[in-house]
């Protein structure tokens, strides 16, 4: 089964703005492109989707090229509290939500 | 709205024992999943459900079963647990419609196998 690929691990400093890249190669046209955070012992948690071009919210942005193979997820001026690991969520697979192995983000002081 | 709830939080068995892991969630969503996650390891999928009655597997379904027999409750069942699946198992709704797909997890059971 395809999965997205997304780098194991990135490091950061408070204030910085982090940018993670995902790459979603089989991606369908009609999928939505999703991104989730997971702090330890926690299930994970929604943070922000989109289609196309740009989306932004109160803890992020999302931008997505016109081909839709890959995704970047930028987090502005990274706090301590935003260390934890970022799973992008980019096709189903015969209507599965397939994880992949996420990034795991630690925020240095 | 409680969510997607999990009973138990922590559960230890013994090689052989059997036993089940509930989740419920009051969203009114039909499709749920359950996962499981390994100490440093993302989500491996290991059923899914995309309404009452409708059940299909995942990437990793041996050893586990599964039921919808209400939109609200989406059971995993462990026939005769083994080492292998110590794991902390998450259940997820999904609300899936034209405008967003999102998927809302539980707080997780952590399982031991002894």
């Amino acid at each position: 089964l395809a999965k997205t690929t997304q780098p194991i691990s990135m490091d950061s400093y408070e204030g910085q703005e982090v940018n993670i890249t995902c790459s979603h190669n089989n991606i369908a046209t009609n999928d939505y492109i999703t991104w989730y955070q997971q702090f330890p012992s926690q299930g994970p948690r929604f943070i922000i989707q989109g289609y196309k071009t740009k989306v932004t919210n109160e803890v992020a942005s999302l931008f997505i090229p016109a081909d839709r193979k890959s995704s970047t997820l930028s987090l502005p001026r990274v706090s301590l509290s935003d260390t934890a690991v970022y799973y992008c969520l980019g096709s189903q697979i015969g209507g599965k939500l397939i994880f992949g192995q996420g990034t795991e983000l630690s925020v240095k002081p | 709205n409680a969510g997607v709830t999990q009973t138990p939080k922590f559960q230890v068995l013994k090689t052989g024992q059997s036993m089940t892991l509930q989740c419920a969630q009051d969203m009114n969503h039909e499709y749920m999943s359950w996962y499981r996650q390994d100490p440093g390891m993302g989500l491996r999928l290991i059923h899914y459900s995309v309404g009452a009655g409708i059940t299909d597997q995942g990437e990793v379904p041996n050893g586990y079963n599964v039921s919808r027999s209400t939109t609200e409750d989406f059971p995993l069942r462990l026939l005769s647990a083994a080492p292998s699946q110590t794991s902390v198992y998450f259940c997820a709704s999904r609300e899936w419609k034209e405008s967003t797909d999102t998927q809302y997890f539980g707080p997780g059971t952590r399982l031991t196998v002894l």
